[in-house]
């Protein structure tokens, strides 16, 4: 199973609502990504997980609160969002975080959310 | 300075034709990868091309790098329909210490008539 799934896949929300994504992968990797990403622009990471723990933060807003319950799950708490959060948020995973070379990282198909 | 600079930004071909990448980056680099999106989808990994290595194939692919003058080349071979993509070179820093993070190029839109 080489899959990232992602769940949900469109999500529309307002700025006073809560709202969680969650992505699953069951390939055994230890280092999981959020990314965001604006309509013509490259992915720009969030977080990294690293064996469950939190090992980067990119500076970002305290309205998205990442959260790794377990090694095959990831879950982006969403609270209080703007407008200009619209955009495809992306999850991945890669086998190994500690290797001296980075690898493959393997992306979900994403979740397309709207905040009005 | 932005690490990960494609060209060009857009590139239209007719099916049958080959289609090339560039790619520029600023640091040293462990390895440089190749990835595709399909409109608003998730990214997909194309091939990953070790420092130490200079060119690599895979399939229709051909992918250099000359670290040299820190850039990379991405060729598609006789190009399809299916090709139709934007395509992001990603590289890691070789010495950062932020482990796991890649840096994604600007893209290019890549755009294949039947």
């Amino acid at each position: 199973d080489t899959e990232v799934t992602q769940t949900p896949k469109h999500l529309v929300m307002g700025m006073t609502n809560k709202k969680s994504l969650k992505c699953e992968q069951h390939m055994g990797h230890r280092a999981m990504y959020w990314y965001k990403q604006k309509a013509k622009k490259p992915p720009e990471l969030m977080f990294v997980y690293s064996y469950e723990k939190l090992s980067i933060n990119e500076s970002v807003p305290s309205r998205f609160s990442p959260e790794c319950p377990n090694s095959s799950l990831l879950n982006l708490h969403l609270h209080a969002l703007q407008p200009e959060d619209s955009a495809l948020y992306l999850c991945a995973s890669s086998q190994d975080p500690l290797a001296d070379v980075k690898e493959t990282q393997y992306f979900g198909p994403g979740t397309r959310l709207l905040v009005l | 300075s932005q690490q990960g600079e494609e060209d060009p930004q857009a590139l239209s071909i007719q099916e049958g034709e080959n289609a090339t990448m560039n790619c520029s980056y600023k640091t040293s680099i462990n390895n440089l990868q190749w990835y595709r999106q399909n409109s608003g989808r998730g990214l997909v990994h194309l091939i990953l091309i070790r420092s130490n290595e200079r060119e690599k194939h895979s399939g229709r692919l051909r992918v250099t790098l000359d670290t040299s003058k820190k850039s990379s080349s991405l060729l598609i071979t006789a190009s399809r329909a299916a090709d139709t993509a934007s395509y992001f070179c990603a590289t890691d820093d070789a010495g950062g210490t932020s482990y796991g993070k890649l840096t994604f190029g600007q893209g290019t839109i890549l755009t294949v008539h039947p």
